[in-house]
């Protein structure tokens, strides 16, 4: 069973900090996923990701594969970016999704 | 596209009752999920179904069941409700079963007192 193991486990940065979350893992898998959970609960999907690296507006993830880890960075960190994020892991031969514990980012104005 | 829907949001269990949390995907994926979150924890895996008529364990499925008759819906039927189910839950799907991104349902708040 694959453990995926998160940190920090908290995270408390002022506004416009650059903001770099770790997620690794023991076993292979197939593919990566960063998520994100704003209070009140609803979770969306950030990336997914099986190497190299992705983009979206301000958040980057990065994956390497022979070391099994993988970075979520923010740049220009806002207050609207505060929330728990979740890296979870697509193992081979597995159905569903192993989830880290999350880390909880608070950005301050 | 409604995505995944849960009802209902919040729910009060008594000890021994039972209940059913709906969950509907209006996306044709043929993957459908359960999970819990528990404070402090990852999510687990309670039951998935890769398509209509086929269900299968996760990682804590005692004391749940679940059914897929259709590819849109996925209940998760609690039977004699116990404190230790007291949990958010929440429903996924995917197109098929690896390497494709998957889509949450908003959550199902249950307290078992």
């Amino acid at each position: 069973k694959n453990e995926v193991e998160q940190s920090p486990q908290n995270l408390t940065a002022q506004e416009g900090e650059f903001i770099t979350i770790n997620c690794s893992y023991s076993v292979g898998i197939s593919a990566l996923h960063w998520l994100q959970q704003h209070p009140g609960g609803g979770i969306v999907s950030l990336f997914m990701l099986s190497s190299g690296k992705k983009k979206h507006g301000r958040l980057i993830a990065t994956i390497n594969i022979q070391e099994k880890h993988s970075s979520l960075h923010i740049t220009a960190s806002h207050p609207r970016d505060s929330a728990v994020y979740i890296c979870a892991v697509d193992e081979r031969g597995a159905d569903g999704l192993t989830f880290g514990k999350g880390t909880h980012l608070i950005i301050q104005p | 596209n409604a995505g995944v829907t849960q009802t209902p949001k919040f729910r009060i269990l008594k000890i021994g009752q039972s209940m059913t949390l709906q969950c509907t995907q209006d996306m044709n994926h043929n993957y459908m999920y359960w999970y819990r979150q528990d404070p402090g924890m990852g999510l687990k895996l309670i039951y998935y179904s890769v398509g209509a008529g086929i269900t299968d364990k996760g990682e804590v499925p005692n004391g749940y069941n679940v059914s897929r008759s259709t590819t849109e819906d996925f209940p998760l039927r609690l039977e004699l409700a116990a404190p230790s189910q007291t949990s958010v839950y929440f429903c996924a799907s995917s197109e098929t079963g690896q390497v494709y991104e998957q889509y949450f349902g908003p959550g199902t708040r249950l307290t078992v007192t």
